[in-house]
């Protein structure tokens, strides 16, 4: 079936570099990818959604310099936080929708980010 | 606008009994809903999905939902639940302005006891 591979899993950086966050699609082409932080407890919070070949969509209150979106190709989305602070810790989640039709979307499985 | 609503933040079920997790939409027009699971630092699983068709929609791991037009109601069920069953489930509905997005619940926790 469609398999959404999301990596790394866990990643623990320093306050003020960056670290990147890569979304692949595994056996199915995505035009479309999205970005969700969750918070503990919390439900999925959608921050944008990524466009193959064009600017990513931002949601209200999202910052676009602080999280970077690139869709470089038909499987792959990046995620990429800038000059991280501690309140940037959380859980990452990237989802593609499945071709034909787009009704069912697969999930990555996550990235933990811990800024010390 | 679109929302779903999970009522509970938590649900406790003894093992072996059945279990319901309670799904609330709003949408114009005839939505599109999904369950998916959540386990402790992973991604979201796809479990069912209601379209079109039977109201009744079997999904993995013996999980079932009905779909209640009249009430609006996408509650996700199971005959016997597992101590395994234990995880954080989410309700969604497609955004049926944008047909890609999905609009999430807020999650119920659901704990099974041996």
């Amino acid at each position: 079936g469609a398999v959404v591979s999301q990596h790394p899993s866990r990643v623990i950086c320093k306050s003020g570099t960056s670290v990147k966050i890569e979304c692949r699609s595994l056996d199915f082409q995505a035009t479309t990818m999205f970005w969700y932080r969750q918070f503990p407890k919390k439900s999925l919070m959608l921050m944008a959604t990524s466009n193959e070949g064009s600017k990513a969509t931002y949601e209200q209150g999202v910052e676009k310099d602080k999280f970077l979106i690139n869709h470089a190709s038909l499987t792959l989305s990046t995620l990429t936080v800038t000059s991280a602070h501690p309140e940037d810790s959380s859980f990452y989640i990237c989802s593609a929708p499945r071709p034909p039709g787009n009704i069912e979307a697969f999930f990555g499985q996550g990235t933990r980010l811990t800024v010390v | 606008a679109q929302s779903v609503a999970q009522p509970e933040d938590q649900v406790n079920v003894a093992e072996g009994n059945p279990l319901t997790v309670k799904c609330t939409y709003s949408v114009s027009g005839n939505p599109y809903l999904f369950w998916y699971v959540q386990y402790p630092n992973r991604g979201l699983q796809f479990l069912l999905k209601y379209i079109t068709g039977d109201n009744l929609v079997k999904g993995s791991y013996g999980f079932e939902a009905e779909f209640n037009k009249s009430q609006t109601s996408f509650h996700l069920k199971k005959p016997s639940a597992l101590v395994s069953d234990s995880a954080l489930y989410f309700c969604a509905v497609r955004d049926m302005d944008n047909t890609d997005k999905l609009i999430f619940g807020t999650g119920t926790r659901l704990q099974v006891f041996p």
